[in-house]
Formats: C-alpha cells, structure tokens, sequence
C-alpha cells in the first residue's frame, strides 16, 4: 500500500510570508499528526486530527494552524512566518490510537525561512 | 506532561559491539513503547515495540526490554553494523499521541 505523501520536499520563504503543508495519509488511516523536527529541539508535537477534528494541540503559537479534509488528507499551515521555523515538519499516520500501533511517517517537509 | 528521558545522547560503538539506549518515563498508565530508528536525511521508521504486558521483546539483533516497576525500557542491538548507524527514539502514549524522547545518535566504527 501507499505510504505517507507529504508535499512539498523542499521549501525556502521568507519572514513575515505564510507557508502551507499537505499530508497525505495511508488509506484507512483517519489519524494525521504533525511534528516540528529541530537539531535542539527533537520531534516536538504541533497538533493531531482525527476524522476531520482537531483532536490534540501542541504548545505552539496560534500562527501554526492546520485542516483535515474528509479523505482524510491533512494541510498544516505557518503564518508570519519567523526564522526560528526553519524545520523539518513531519506528519504521521496512523489508524488513532496509541494503544498498540505506532506511526508511519512521511518524508518531511524541509522548510527554511531567511 | 509526560517527562521522557533518553540515554546516551551519542554512543560511539565498533562494529560487532552491542548497544545499549534506555528510556525512563513517568506516566504509568503508558502501555505500549515503540522506537524509532531515523537515518541521516530519512524520515523515522518504527523498528520494533512492546507491549506492557510483555517483559522482552527480540527481532533478529533488535532487542526492546520493559521495566515497568522503574519504568524505563531500553533498545539492546547486538553484533552492529555501519547501517545500524542512526538516531534512534523512544516514544510513549500520550493520550492518542506520543511524546518522544530527545533521540541517541548511534555511530558504528568500523
């Protein structure tokens, strides 16, 4: 089967622009998370949904937003961006509960903000 | 929150050694332990987990042992090789999510 799809690979913006990042799910998977991957900071968890509703939220700022459709694709948008989020930001699938499966990553999202 | 701690940071080993990288946590309720092995440029792979109702778990040189009472568990890898060169995490259930740990960069010298 299809792993995770995330679009784009690669992404260079500058401060202050706003920046949108899609995931594209296993099939049947109704979970998507999203991690922000930093050298100092490891996989820091930004927000999950489940069946199109925000289940979960990390302790980001309000400007990290993001939207599940109803196939289950998820988007994670950035606003204003600032230089502290160059990152690699990671979704994950997964069936949604942490009962007895992990996740299945996708490839990232390498963003850099100059 | 849930506090994850990981253990080494960095591990240098020669090829052949084993290693050793031990994860503690302070949420009880936890009961199912993955980890994840994410090479230089990859995404993370899980590589194997265990379950609390389990003490070991083995898949070929890939060891997960479960402490509950300390609560911790480690990742044991015998008779390593370059490729098993990577970070590697621990991660916990937190709620329907998972914390994970700070990460262990694992080199194999030749």
């Amino acid at each position: 089967k299809a792993g995770v799809t995330q679009t784009p690979r690669y992404l260079i913006k500058t401060r202050g622009q706003q920046v949108t990042l899609s995931c594209s799910p296993i099939s049947g998977h109704r979970s998507v998370s999203w991690y922000q991957q930093t050298p100092g900071q490891g996989l820091q968890f930004l927000f999950e949904y489940f069946s199109e509703t925000q289940r979960n939220k990390g302790n980001f700022p309000g400007r990290f937003s993001g939207r599940q459709f109803s196939n289950s694709r998820s988007e994670m948008n950035v606003s204003t961006l600032e230089l502290g989020d160059s990152a690699l930001y990671l979704c994950a699938s997964s069936l949604g509960s942490t009962g007895g499966s992990g996740y299945t990553f996708g490839s990232g999202t390498r963003l850099t903000v100059v | 929150g849930e506090n994850v701690e990981q253990h080494p940071s960095t591990l240098s080993v020669q090829e052949g050694d084993s290693a050793v990288i031990k994860c503690t946590y302070s949420d009880s309720a936890s009961n199912y332990f993955p980890w994840y092995k994410q090479e230089l440029g990859k995404r993370p792979q899980l590589i194997i987990d265990i379950r609390s109702n389990v003490g070991e778990k083995k898949d070929q040189r890939i060891a997960v042992t479960l402490n509950k009472t300390a609560k911790h568990f480690s990742l044991h890898i015998t008779e390593t090789q370059p490729e098993d060169s990577a970070v590697y995490f621990c991660a916990f259930p937190h709620g329907q999510n998972f914390v994970f740990g700070p990460g262990t960069r694992l080199s194999v010298l030749p």
